[in-house]
C-alpha cells in the first residue's frame, strides 16, 4: 500500500531536548512538507523540500531543522530552541506535474507534548 | 501575499440537513489552485477536490458540491443530506502557481453532524 508513514504517533519531549519526527513516503513523490497544527488553527508550514538534498524554510522554521538525504524520507527535528513545541505535526508529499499539481497527501501525524 | 479565510469556526447540524462551508481567498496571482481537505478525528487530512483559477464550473460528487466564484473570491463547499460520518474538520487551501507547490490553509471549520 502506498502512502506516508509518520512515527511515532505520540512523542514527549523533556526540557532542553532535541527530538526527531520521522516521515517516510513510498509514493515516489518529489516534494515533501512539514506542517504544524495548533488547536483551532490551520496548518502552518515549517519546511518543505522539492528535491533531494534541497529544502526551504516555511513560515515558522525557527526552532526546527530538516534533512532530505533520500527521496523517501524527510525527518523533522524539533530543537531545544523551539520554546513552545506542543502541537500536532503533519507531514505531506506531492507529485510534480500538471495533472496532480500541488495536491498534497498527508500522513497520520505525530502529537508532540512537553513533559 | 495569499490568504484563506474560513469564517465559520464550528457548525452543528442534524443528520440529513444540508450544510455549506464558506471559503474566501486572497491572491495576486492570476493562476492559482483551490483545494478542500477533510480531517477526520484520526488526524490525517484527506484531499477532496482541486479547482484551478481558469475553471469556474461548479462540481458535484455524490452528496458533495463545490461553488467557485472568482468575482467574490469564494470557493464554497456544500454537503447535501449530511451524515454522522461527515463530522470532521474541513480545510480550504490555496496554492499559487509560482510558489513551488506550497499551499496556504484556512483555519478550518469543524462540522458536527448529530444523529
Amino acid at each position: 500500500d502506498g502512502g506516508i508513514t509518520q512515527s511515532p504517533k505520540y512523542l514527549f519531549r523533556k526540557e532542553g531536548q532535541n527530538v526527531t519526527l520521522s516521515c517516510e513516503q513510498n509514493l515516489n513523490h518529489d516534494a515533501m512538507y512539514w506542517y504544524r497544527q495548533d488547536p483551532g488553527q490551520g496548518l502552518r508550514l515549517i519546511y518543505y523540500s522539492q528535491i533531494v538534498n534541497d529544502f526551504q524554510k516555511g513560515d515558522i522554521a525557527e526552532g526546527y531543522s530538516v534533512s532530505r538525504e533520500k527521496k523517501e524520507s524527510f525527518p523533522l527535528t524539533v530543537t531545544s530552541a523551539q520554546k513552545n513545541p506542543t502541537a500536532f505535526y503533519l507531514c505531506a508529499s506531492s507529485i510534480r506535474g500538471e495533472l496532480a499539481k500541488n495536491i498534497q497527501y498527508f500522513g497520520a501525524g505525530t502529537r508532540l507534548s512537553v513533559l | 501575499a495569499q490568504k484563506v479565510t474560513q469564517a465559520q469556526t464550528e457548525i452543528s447540524v442534524v443528520e440529513k440537513e444540508d450544510v455549506t462551508l464558506d471559503c474566501v481567498y486572497e491572491t495576486r496571482d492570476t493562476t492559482y489552485y483551490l483545494f478542500w481537505y477533510k480531517q477526520p478525528p484520526s488526524g490525517e487530512l484527506v484531499f477532496l477536490i482541486r479547482r484551478n483559477s481558469f475553471d469556474e464550473q461548479n462540481e458535484i460528487s455524490g452528496r458533495y458540491s463545490w461553488n467557485f466564484q472568482k468575482s467574490t473570491s469564494s470557493f464554497n463547499f456544500t454537503i447535501t443530506a449530511s451524515q454522522v460520518v461527515d463530522s470532521a474538520v474541513y480545510f480550504c487551501a490555496l496554492s499559487e502557481n509560482t510558489n513551488a507547490g506550497k499551499s496556504t490553509f484556512g483555519d478550518g471549520t469543524t462540522l458536527t453532524v448529530k444523529p
